[in-house]
């Protein structure tokens, strides 16, 4: 199935510092959405952007998207060790015939140091 | 509160054993799905659901089968022929009402299924 990649794996930062994660997909999209997931919890919504637009901020989150690239990026700024968890983009397309469903990628474990 | 109430929290099973997965919300919405989250991987969807008594196969459905005979409610059964059940199940909804199509997803807390 079609799924984002999100890219490092596994980041290790220091509290204070900013965070970036990058997501890539393979076909075209009708928006992407970043999730968070603290350990052995549900997922969380955190930001969605839409294939038209090209930059989101919501508090300390900023998210970037780029058609051409088939990419995003999520930027947390400012981290704290509360922003400790695993953090997923996830894809809506168009199926033919059938509503848009969302297609997850396999995740970025973010640790932030005290 | 509104939300998804995923239960059991941890479930064992021996080999050969049906169980059943409880999923519910009440939070008015339409579509309700079933993932399963294994360690290092993504969510892989297993069956969703758009309206009541109707249902479509995801990427993983085989083993499993679902029901929809109420708005609120969508149980996932592990069955025997699934070759690899111990996983974390997440349950998800998301309402389709002028969404334009966003899918926006509240999850539950998930189940923790394991395999003896």
């Amino acid at each position: 199935s079609q799924q984002g990649e999100e890219d490092p794996q596994a980041l290790s930062i220091q509290e204070g510092e900013n965070a970036t994660m990058n997501c890539s997909y393979k076909t075209s999209i009708n928006n992407l959405q970043w999730y968070r997931q603290n350990s052995g919890r549900g997922l969380v919504h955190l930001i969605l952007i839409r294939s038209n637009e090209r930059e989101k901020h919501s508090g300390r989150l900023r998210v970037t998207l780029d058609t051409s690239k088939k990419s995003s990026s999520l930027l947390i700024t400012a981290s704290r060790a509360a922003d400790t968890a695993s953090y997923f983009c996830a894809t809506v397309y168009f199926n033919t015939g059938a509503n848009s469903k969302l297609t997850f990628g396999k995740g970025i474990t973010l640790s932030v140091r005290p | 509160d509104g939300g998804i109430t995923q239960s059991p929290k941890y479930l064992f099973r021996k080999e050969g054993q049906n169980v059943t997965l409880s999923c519910e919300q009440n939070l008015n919405h339409d579509a309700m799905y079933w993932y399963r989250q294994d360690p290092g991987q993504g969510l892989r969807l297993i069956y969703y659901s758009q309206i009541v008594n109707d249902f479509q196969k995801g990427d993983i459905a085989e083993g499993y089968s679902v029901s929809r005979e109420k708005k609120e409610s969508f149980p996932l059964t592990v069955t025997s022929a699934q070759k690899n059940p111990t996983a974390f199940y997440l349950c998800a909804s998301t309402s389709l009402a002028g969404s334009s199509g966003a899918n926006v997803l509240t999850f539950g807390a998930g189940s923790r299924l394991t395999v003896l």
